[in-house]
C-alpha cells in the first residue's frame, strides 16, 4: 500500500530534550515536506526537500532541523523542544513539487512539550 | 492579503442539502488547485483536483475562475459522512513566490446533521 508513515503518533516530552519524528514514504517520491497545524493558524510549512541532500526552509523553520540522506526518509529533529512547539505535525510527499500533483500526508504526530 | 482565503464556517446543514464552499487566492500566477478533506485530528486527504473547465466526482463538483481568482466546491445530497473540514489548496508554481509549494487555506468546517 502506498503510504507515508510517521512515528510516533503521540509524544509527550520535556523542554530541552532532543527528539526526532520519523517520516518514511514508499512511493519513490522526490518531494517531501513537514507541516505543523495549530488551531486558527492552519497548516504551516516547516521544511521541505526536493530530493536527497536538498532541503530548504518553509515558513516556520525556527527550532527545527531536517535531513534527507535517503529518498524515502525525511526525519524532523527538534534539538531543544520548547512548549511553543506543542502542535500536530504532518509529513507529506509528492511525486513532484509543482504541477497537478497533490500531496500524500502521513497520519500525524501529536507532540506535547511540557 | 492572505494568500488563500476561505470562510471558516461552520456550515451546519441537514442531510440531503446542497452546500457550496468558496475560496479566493491572491496570486494570479497560481497553477494548480485542489480541495482536501480533513477529519478531526486526522491527516488531510486529497478530495479532488480543480481544473479550469470544472470537474465533477460523484456528488462533488469543483469550479475554477481564473479571472476572479476564485475556486468553489459544491456538495450535493450531503451525507453525515461528509462532515469534515474542507481545505482549499493552491500551487503557485515556481514564479509565484512560494517556490512551488502548496499553499493551504485554513479550511471550512462542514457539519451535516440528521
Amino acid at each position: 500500500e502506498a503510504q507515508v508513515t510517521q512515528n510516533p503518533r503521540y509524544l509527550i516530552t520535556v523542554t530541552g530534550k532532543k527528539l526526532t519524528v520519523t517520516c518514511s514514504q514508499n512511493m519513490n517520491h522526490e518531494y517531501m515536506s513537514w507541516y505543523r497545524q495549530d488551531p486558527g493558524l492552519g497548516l504551516r510549512q516547516i521544511y521541505y526537500s526536493m530530493n536527497v541532500e536538498v532541503t530548504d526552509k518553509g515558513d516556520v523553520p525556527e527550532g527545527y532541523k531536517v535531513s534527507r540522506k535517503e529518498k524515502r526518509n525525511f526525519p524532523l529533529i527538534l534539538e531543544s523542544p520548547s512548549p511553543n512547539q506543542t502542535s500536530l505535525y504532518f509529513c507529506a510527499s509528492s511525486a513532484q513539487r509543482w504541477g497537478p500533483y497533490g500531496y500524500t500526508f502521513g497520519s500525524g504526530t501529536r507532540l506535547t512539550v511540557v | 492579503r492572505k494568500e488563500v482565503e476561505q470562510d471558516p464556517g461552520p456550515f451546519n446543514v441537514p442531510e440531503g442539502a446542497t452546500v457550496a464552499f468558496n475560496c479566493t487566492y491572491s496570486n494570479s500566477a497560481s497553477q494548480s488547485f485542489f480541495w482536501y478533506r480533513q477529519d478531526c485530528r486526522k491527516e488531510p486527504k486529497l478530495l479532488m483536483s480543480v481544473y479550469s473547465s470544472g470537474n465533477e466526482d460523484g456528488r462533488f463538483t469543483a469550479q475554477l475562475n481564473r479571472a476572479s481568482q476564485y475556486i468553489s466546491l459544491l456538495i450535493r445530497d450531503s451525507k453525515l459522512s461528509d462532515s469534515a473540514t474542507y481545505l482549499c489548496v493552491v500551487n503557485m508554481g515556481y514564479y509565484g513566490g512560494s517556490q512551488g509549494n502548496l499553499i493551504f487555506g485554513k479550511g471550512t468546517k462542514l457539519s451535516v446533521k440528521p
